[in-house]
Order: C-alpha cells, then structure tokens, then sequence
C-alpha cells in the first residue's frame, strides 16, 4: 500500500500527558499537511511542511503542539500537557509538487482521546 | 479569506433515489474545488475535484458535480444512492497558490434507508 499512513490509529491518555503521532506520506511528496478534525466539524487546517521546511502554523497551533519533518519524509505531531480540547481526529496528507493540481491525499487520521 | 458553507447537515434518502449535497464557497480568485467522503472513524477519500474547464466534472463511484460560477457553487450528485454511500461529505476549496491549504466546510451526513 503506498497511501499516506498514520500511527497510532488511536490514543487515549490522560490530561497533562504527552502524546506524539506519526505520518509517513506518499513517497516522494514534497508537501505535507496537518489537520485536525473535531466531532461534527470539518478538518482544520494547523500546519504543512514543504520537504523539511515548516512554511506556516495556523493560530489553532497552540504552543503546546510542535511538528517537524526532520528528513522531509515522515513527520511528528506531539502536544505537549494535553487538554480535553485536543481530543479529535489528526489527519495528514500530502501532495506532490509536480502537478499545479492542488490534490492533497489523506490518511487514516489519528484519533486523540485526553480523559 | 476563503470559506466553505454546506447548508445541509443531514440528508436522508431512500436508496435508489436520486441525491444532491450542496456546497457554496467563498474564493477571491478561480478556486480548486473538491468534494471528500469519510465513514465513520476513517479518513478522506476523494470523490472528484475541480480546477478548470468543463464545469462538469465525473468522480469515482457514480458522483458528479458542477461548478456554478455565478452561484459560487459546487454541488455534489449521484442519480442513484446505495446503501454503501452512507457516510460524512464533504466540499473544500483550496488555492493554486502558496500553501494551498484545504478550507472544508462542516459536512454533510448522508444516511440511506431501504
């Protein structure tokens, strides 16, 4: 399977806890995208990597979260002390740069869960 | 700033009827339209996206959606529903330009009876 993955798939922890989730994209797409999706609304938008470049962070990226993307494959989300608010569904995608068609592909999400 | 509104959020159908989502944008400039489905607990596939020419655009499993320029529209259809099309909706824009970031809208649930 060569779609964009995401681990865990699930996390439950307790708040004030530290969480990191993971995202291998397709091979060979330069950007990648984080979002966050919360019951019943659409995915928001917190942040992309242009290879290993961080180019823009949303103000919904507190500064309890970072990200990085230290080879400009993979790349981490941790929020750091986690609140009841973070719990949602984090989703990646990425996209190539060789088309101009801005067609960004999903993975499964990771599902957050702060108790 | 650009925005997604889809008005509807519930539809019911019964399956082997017709179904129409509707979704209205807000863009400054042409936008790259797309609309995305997800079942529950998983993430988003793509069903079919708009960049340019024919205003009608063909996706995978038998949806369809036009581009209404003058409506600012983008609205998402399927002739005949089947129980598998149970699932979120949704619309999102994006730019052809910068970060490209994905604006969704809220979604829309679709639920099929019998």
């Amino acid at each position: 399977d060569t779609g964009v993955s995401q681990n865990p798939r699930h996390k439950i922890t307790k708040r004030g806890q530290n969480v990191t989730f993971r995202c291998d994209p397709i091979s060979e797409h330069n950007r990648l995208y984080w979002y966050r999706q919360t019951l019943g609304q659409g995915p928001e938008f917190l942040t992309y990597f242009q290879n290993e470049a961080q180019l823009e962070k949303s103000r919904l990226l507190s500064d309890r979260f970072s990200a990085e993307r230290p080879k400009g494959s993979f790349s981490t989300l941790e929020i750091q002390r986690t609140e009841q608010g973070d719990s949602a569904m984090y989703l990646c995608a990425s996209r190539t740069l060789d088309t101009s068609y801005n067609e960004q592909f999903f993975g499964p999400g990771t599902r957050l869960t702060v108790l | 700033a650009q925005s997604v509104t889809q008005p509807d959020i519930h539809i019911t159908v019964s399956e082997g009827a017709s179904l129409e989502l509707r979704c209205n944008y807000s863009y400054g400039a042409t936008p790259y339209l797309f609309w995305y489905v997800q079942s529950p607990g998983q993430g988003l596939q793509l069903l079919l996206k708009y960049f340019s020419g024919d205003t009608l655009v063909q996706g995978i499993k038998g949806f369809e959606a036009e581009f209404k320029r003058s409506q600012s529209s983008f609205n998402l259809r399927k002739p005949s529903v089947h129980w598998s099309d149970a699932a979120e909706y949704f619309c999102a824009v994006g730019a052809n330009f910068g970060n490209e970031k994905l604006t969704f809208g809220t979604g829309t649930r679709l639920t099929i009876i019998p």
